[in-house]
């Protein structure tokens, strides 16, 4: 399968501080990166979707102006926090796919993850 | 509606048993792809097993086999001689159109314990 990495995989910050999450595709181009998020004991839940070089695509009810996504280049996008707050404590994985059209066979690989908590 | 449904929040299974998962989808394309992944207590998500709308048998991978029944709208994950190893979090996803960006859509997913 597909090499991804995130770093950090773990990180406690105070209330009001900034995270960057960064998510690298190691072994192929990721043309598009979905940033998903996983609340305790619950499924993952997307929060945005992104092409590189473009603008993110965020989903119904995931504040653009708090949750910066940037994907530049095709091996690298990160996810930045911003003001984080304790309901932000959450599981951020990202899912980077290669090819210019996802399609419905395409098998969709995960970073390992980066558990955030908020104080 | 939801697009997955998982109606088994827990699992019991004795080891060197087999399993059956559960999974429901809805969807109107006539072209998809469903996917089951694992997910242990460390977070990563672990890809099982592929089915396609247009695969005509059902999907192996090992000791996963994939019993898709089409006209149920069911594609339960077969987990055969269960090992301590395969306790986890079991997720059914879905890939269709209907989002536009074919993004995966998950169910709430399994728990699934082998008991020694």
């Amino acid at each position: 399968g597909a090499v991804v990495s995130q770093h950090p995989s773990w990180v406690i910050c105070k209330s009001g501080t900034s995270v960057k999450i960064e998510c690298r595709s190691l072994d192929f181009q990721a043309t598009t990166m979905f940033w998903y998020r996983q609340f305790p004991k619950q499924s993952l839940m997307l929060m945005a979707t992104s092409n590189e070089g473009s603008k993110a695509t965020y989903e119904q009810g995931v504040e653009k102006d708090k949750f910066l996504i940037n994907h530049a280049s095709l091996t690298l996008s990160t996810l930045t926090v911003t003001s984080a707050h304790p309901e932000d404590s959450s599981f951020y994985i990202c899912s980077p796919t290669s090819g210019g059209v996802v399609k419905e066979a395409d098998t969709q690989y995960f970073g390992p993850g980066t558990r955030l908590t908020v104080l | 509606a939801q697009k997955i449904t998982q109606t088994q929040p827990g699992m019991f299974v004795q080891e060197k048993e087999a399993v059956t998962l559960d999974c429901t989808y809805d969807t109107s394309d006539q072209s998809y792809g469903l996917f089951w992944y694992k997910q242990p207590s460390s977070g990563e998500m672990i890809f099982l097993i592929y089915q396609g709308s247009y695969d005509e048998q059902n999907a192996t991978e090992g000791r996963y086999s994939l019993n898709f029944q089409k006209a149920r709208k069911s594609a339960n994950l077969v987990i055969s001689a269960s090992q301590l190893g395969d306790s986890a979090m079991y997720f059914c996803a879905m890939r269709d159109s209907g989002a536009g960006s074919y993004q995966l859509t998950f169910g709430k997913g399994t728990k699934l314990s082998v008991i020694p």
